[in-house]
């Protein structure tokens, strides 16, 4: 069946430091993919996404690029901040029209250090 | 700022308890979602409605009962839970009809539930 498989947390890292979260996929089709984040006491936010191969989402400084060779959909930043400590989801989106079914990964919390 | 509200925000009930969770979405969106968020586990989608039809029972238990009277409301009924039913329940919308590009999920910050 479908399925995303994160990187394990918790990742730490120090304020400026370069970030890559790694995230594979398993998925009949071609699914959408995306990055959500969920700051302490909130619900989900979308962050980015990419709807076909070699697309490059990018948001806030991050990036991930829809990798249909190796199945895969990396987050990168650059430079991390303080107000980026969170917990990161990726995720599959699988359907082709009207309500679509999300497939999470079990997400990965990033403490960023300053 | 989001356009999905979920109330309550935290919620302690007993086993013989039983209790509603409310989602209202002010986005213009036709298909709504119920989520389960358990500690070190992924979400997992319970429920999917589209213009008020259920179209996915993701094998929930029958204490937990779903309801949509209208494309922007939706309930999740609660009875007789077990405490390892205590989760985030988070609430999400969507277009429903936008096609594979424009059917993003936009999700409210969720209900904290605890069940002793």
């Amino acid at each position: 069946g479908d399925s995303v498989t994160q990187m394990e947390g918790p990742v730490t890292l120090s304020e400026e430091a370069f970030l890559t979260i790694n995230c594979t996929y398993t998925a009949t089709g071609y699914p959408s993919l995306f990055w959500y984040v969920q700051y302490p006491g909130e619900g989900l936010q979308l962050l980015l996404k990419a709807t076909k191969a070699d697309d490059k989402g990018s948001n806030k400084g991050f990036e991930a690029t829809y990798r249909k060779e190796t199945t895969s959909f990396h987050l990168e930043k650059g430079s991390v901040q303080v107000s980026d400590s969170a917990v990161y989801f990726c995720a599959l989106r699988v359907g082709i029209q009207g309500a679509q079914k999300l497939v999470f990964g079990q997400g990965t919390r990033l403490t960023i250090n300053p | 700022e989001t356009g999905v509200t979920q109330t309550p925000r935290h919620l302690v009930m007993g086993m013989t308890n039983k209790k509603s969770l409310k989602c209202e979405q002010h986005l213009g969106h036709n298909a709504m979602y119920w989520y389960k968020q358990s500690a070190k586990k992924p979400l997992e989608l319970m429920f999917v409605y589209n213009f008020k039809e259920q179209t996915e029972n993701n094998s929930v238990p029958s204490r937990f009962s779903p309801e949509c009277p209208n494309s922007s409301h939706l309930f999740l009924h609660l009875h007789t839970l077990q405490p390892e039913d205590s989760a985030l329940y988070l609430c999400a919308s969507s277009l429903g009809s936008g096609g594979v590009y424009k059917e993003t999920q936009y999700f409210g910050p969720g209900t904290r539930l605890l069940v002793l």
